[in-house]
C-alpha cells in the first residue's frame, strides 16, 4: 500500500530534550516536506526537500533541523524543544518534475513539550 | 510572501445543496493549486490539483477552477452529503521557490441531514 508513515504518532516530552520524528514513504517520491498545524494559524511549512541531499527552509524553520540521506526518509529533528513547538506535525511527499505534484500526507504526530 | 485566504471560514448547509468554497492568493506566480480535505484528528487527503496551465479539474461531484490572473480558485461541491462534512484546505505551490507550499486556513463544512 502506498503510504507516508510517521513515528511516533503521539509524543510528550520536556523542554530541551532532543527528539526526532521519523517520516518514511514507499512511493519513490523525490519531494518531501514537513508542516506544523496550529489552531488559528493553519498549516505552515517547516522544511522541504526536492531530492536526496537537497533541503530548503519553509516559512517556520527556526528550532528545527532536517536531513535527507535516503530518498524514502525525511526525519525532523528538534535539538532543544520548547513549549512553543507543541503542535500537530505532518509529513508529506510527492513526485516532482520541476515542481511538486499531488501531495500525500502522513497521519500526523501530536507533540507536546512541557 | 504568498498569502492564501479562504472564505468562508465555516459553512453549514442542508444535505443536497450545491456549494462553493473560495480560495484567493496574492502571488499569481504559482505552479499549481491543490485542494485537500481534512477530517477531525486526521491527516490531509488530496482532492484535486490544478496545474498553472489548467483552468479546472473535476473528480466526481467535485470541480475546482483556477484563475491565476485574479488570484482565485473555487471548489464546487455538487449535491452535498453529510459525509462531505470536513475541513477543506487549499494550498498554492510556487512563488519564490517551487518547493514552497502555502496553505489557507481552511473552510469548515458541515452538511446536515
Amino acid at each position: 500500500e502506498a503510504q507516508v508513515t510517521q513515528n511516533p504518532r503521539y509524543l510528550i516530552t520536556v523542554t530541551g530534550k532532543k527528539l526526532t520524528v521519523t517520516c518514511s514513504q514507499n512511493m519513490n517520491h523525490e519531494y518531501m516536506s514537513w508542516y506544523r498545524q496550529d489552531p488559528g494559524l493553519g498549516l505552515r511549512q517547516i522544511y522541504y526537500s526536492m531530492n536526496v541531499e537537497v533541503t530548503d527552509k519553509g516559512d517556520v524553520p527556526e528550532g528545527y533541523k532536517v536531513s535527507r540521506k535516503e530518498k524514502r526518509n525525511f526525519p525532523l529533528i528538534l535539538e532543544s524543544p520548547s513549549p512553543n513547538q507543541t503542535s500537530l506535525y505532518f509529513c508529506a511527499s510527492s513526485l516532482t518534475s520541476g515542481h511538486p505534484y499531488e501531495q500525500y500526507f502522513g497521519p500526523g504526530t501530536r507533540l507536546t513539550v512541557t | 510572501k504568498q498569502e492564501v485566504t479562504q472564505i468562508p471560514a465555516a459553512l453549514s448547509v442542508p444535505e443536497g445543496e450545491n456549494l462553493v468554497l473560495n480560495c484567493s492568493f496574492t502571488d499569481s506566480a504559482i505552479y499549481n493549486l491543490q485542494w485537500f480535505r481534512q477530517d477531525p484528528g486526521k491527516g490531509l487527503t488530496s482532492l484535486l490539483l490544478i496545474q498553472s496551465s489548467q483552468r479546472e479539474q473535476t473528480s466526481g461531484r467535485l470541480n475546482a477552477s483556477l484563475d491565476k490572473s485574479s488570484g482565485r480558485s473555487t471548489l464546487y461541491i455538487a449535491a452535498s452529503q453529510p459525509g462531505d462534512s470536513a475541513t477543506y484546505l487549499c494550498a498554492s505551490a510556487g512563488g519564490t521557490s517551487y518547493g514552497k507550499l502555502t496553505f489557507g486556513q481552511g473552510t469548515i463544512l458541515t452538511v446536515h441531514p
